[in-house]
C-alpha cells in the first residue's frame, strides 16, 4: 500500500469556523490531489498539486483553500466551513518520479461534517 | 465535458453468480480507463486499468476492456464471492495532465 495518511480521520465542526486537513505521504510522488465523495456524485476533485507550491483548481474548488510547501503535505483548507461541506475527503498521490500519472493512490479518508 | 456514466446501484448478488456493472463515457481523444474499488471504511484502491482501445485490464477475476466504438468499459466477474462486497468505481484520465473523472459508484452486495 502507498504511504499516505489523512489526519484527522473525523472532525465535526460547526458552521463558519476555519477547518484544515491534513494529507501526508511517505513516497516521494510528485502529483497530489483533493477529492470529495458525496452519495450520487462519486469523488470529485477540490485541487491538485503537481509540485512543491504548485497548485490548480479541480471542478469543485468554491470555498476551499490548498497549500504545499513540501512534497510529502498538501493542507486542504476550509476557510469558512458550511452544512454544505460536509462530505468525506480523500487525498491521492501518483507520479513517483519518472514515471507517468497514470496511477492514483489513495488515502483512507477525513469525515467532516459541518453542523 | 468529459463524463462518466454507471450503472445505478445497490446491485445484490448471490455467491457465485456473474456480475457484471456497465460503465460508459464520454471524452475527446483517448483516455485511459480504470476500475477503483473501495471496500467498507477505506479508500480507494486500483482494480485495473487499459490506456488504449481494445485493451483488456484484469485483476483478481475481474476483468474489463476498453471499447472505443462503444465507449465503454463494462466490469466483469465471473463468479463474484461475499468478500467483493464493496463501491466500484468507473473513472477516465486523459494522458495529458493527472486528472481523473470518476462515475458516481455501483454499490455490490454479495449474499452467502
Amino acid at each position: 500500500d502507498a504511504g499516505i495518511t489523512q489526519s484527522p480521520r473525523h472532525k465535526v465542526t460547526e458552521t463558519g469556523t476555519p477547518v484544515t486537513l491534513r494529507c501526508h505521504q511517505t513516497e516521494n510522488h510528485r502529483y497530489m490531489y483533493w477529492y470529495r465523495q458525496d452519495p450520487g456524485h462519486g469523488l470529485r476533485l477540490i485541487h491538485y498539486s503537481y509540485g512543491v507550491k504548485d497548485t490548480d483548481k479541480g471542478e469543485v474548488s468554491d470555498g476551499y483553500s490548498v497549500s504545499r510547501s513540501k512534497t510529502e503535505d498538501f493542507l486542504l483548507t476550509l476557510e469558512s466551513a458550511t452544512s454544505s461541506q460536509t462530505s468525506v475527503y480523500f487525498c491521492a498521490i501518483s507520479a513517483p518520479r519518472g514515471a507517468s500519472t497514470d496511477t492514483q493512490y489513495f488515502g483512507p479518508g477525513t469525515r467532516l461534517t459541518v453542523l | 465535458g468529459d463524463s462518466v456514466t454507471q450503472m445505478e446501484g445497490p446491485v445484490t448478488l448471490s455467491e457465485e453468480a456473474f456480475l457484471t456493472i456497465n460503465c460508459t463515457y464520454t471524452a475527446t481523444g483517448y483516455p485511459s480507463l480504470f476500475w477503483y474499488v473501495q471496500y467498507p471504511g477505506e479508500g480507494l484502491q486500483l482494480l485495473l486499468k487499459a490506456t488504449k482501445a481494445d485493451d483488456k485490464g484484469s485483476n483478481k477475476g475481474f476483468e474489463a476492456t476498453y471499447r472505443k466504438e462503444t465507449t465503454s468499459f463494462h466490469l466483469e466477474k465471473g463468479s463474484v464471492q461475499v468478500s467483493d462486497s464493496a463501491v466500484y468505481f468507473c473513472a477516465l484520465k486523459h494522458n495529458q495532465g493527472g486528472k481523473l473523472i470518476f462515475g458516481q459508484g455501483t454499490e455490490l452486495s454479495v449474499k452467502p
